[in-house]
């Protein structure tokens, strides 16, 4: 068990819908940063927060967006959801800012299927 | 062309065999991450590296910054090894946000 906990785990939803997407890091752990793996791109790099405020941003569509709670848990929002948004959505935690210092920590992921 | 090449794609070995993944990169990076995804989906991190090597129990990852290289060996392998293993690199042209970049992952089964 790494810590971080993902929910939920498995989500089915019509194209056109929104869907949230619940992150709870490591206790302690100031970084979240969501990845999104689907077959054809393979693991991409969606965003991070540290502390409540955006760190990096990397392949995420303007119709996806994040945040970052006062207690530290992240939610990832995806609307006007397309077949190619299927994919599993991971999060992972670190107790750094950077992911060239220290070990990262993944949730188990969200699998979202868009039918 | 990926940034991050990894080689093979799959591979299986017989229980007990000596196994090594390879992952080439392109440009320089900042540092290295080799992660296991297991069947059911979750990934777990096994190392990070910016030069020499690392071990962990019967795995050791080594990196050569100059040849832009980086393997995964696995010693006396075991069918619960069996995951898909990723390399995952901080490109030094990300500048401060120094985020993951991922290569293919290769697919490694273990016999029994």
């Amino acid at each position: 068990d790494s810590g971080v906990t993902q929910t939920p785990k498995h989500l089915i939803t019509a194209t056109g819908q929104r869907v949230t997407l619940r992150c709870s890091p490591r206790s302690g752990d100031l970084s979240v940063y969501w990845y999104q793996q689907s077959l054809d791109q393979g693991l991409q790099f969606l965003i991070q927060y540290y502390n409540g405020e955006e760190r990096a941003k990397g392949n995420i569509l303007e119709r996806f967006s994040a945040q970052q709670f006062p207690d530290l848990h992240s939610e990832l929002n995806l609307s006007s959801l397309e077949l190619g948004d299927s994919a599993l959505y991971f999060c992972a935690s670190s107790v750094v800012g950077t992911t060239n210092t220290g070990e990262l920590f993944f949730g188990e992921g969200s699998r979202l299927t868009v039918l | 062309k990926n940034e991050v090449e990894q080689s093979p794609q799959n591979l299986t070995a017989q229980e007990g065999e000596f196994i090594t993944i390879n992952c080439s990169y392109s440009v320089g990076i900042s540092a290295l991450h080799w992660l296991q995804q297991h069947p059911g989906g979750g990934i777990v991190s096994l190392f990070m590296l910016s030069s020499g090597k690392k071990k962990h129990g019967r795995l050791i990852a080594t990196i050569n910054i100059q040849e832009k290289h980086s393997s995964l060996h696995i010693t006396a392998s075991h069918p619960r090894d069996s995951a898909v293993y990723i390399c995952a690199v901080i490109l030094k042209s990300s500048g401060s946000a120094r985020q993951l970049t991922f290569g293919s992952g290769t697919q490694l089964t273990v016999l029994p």
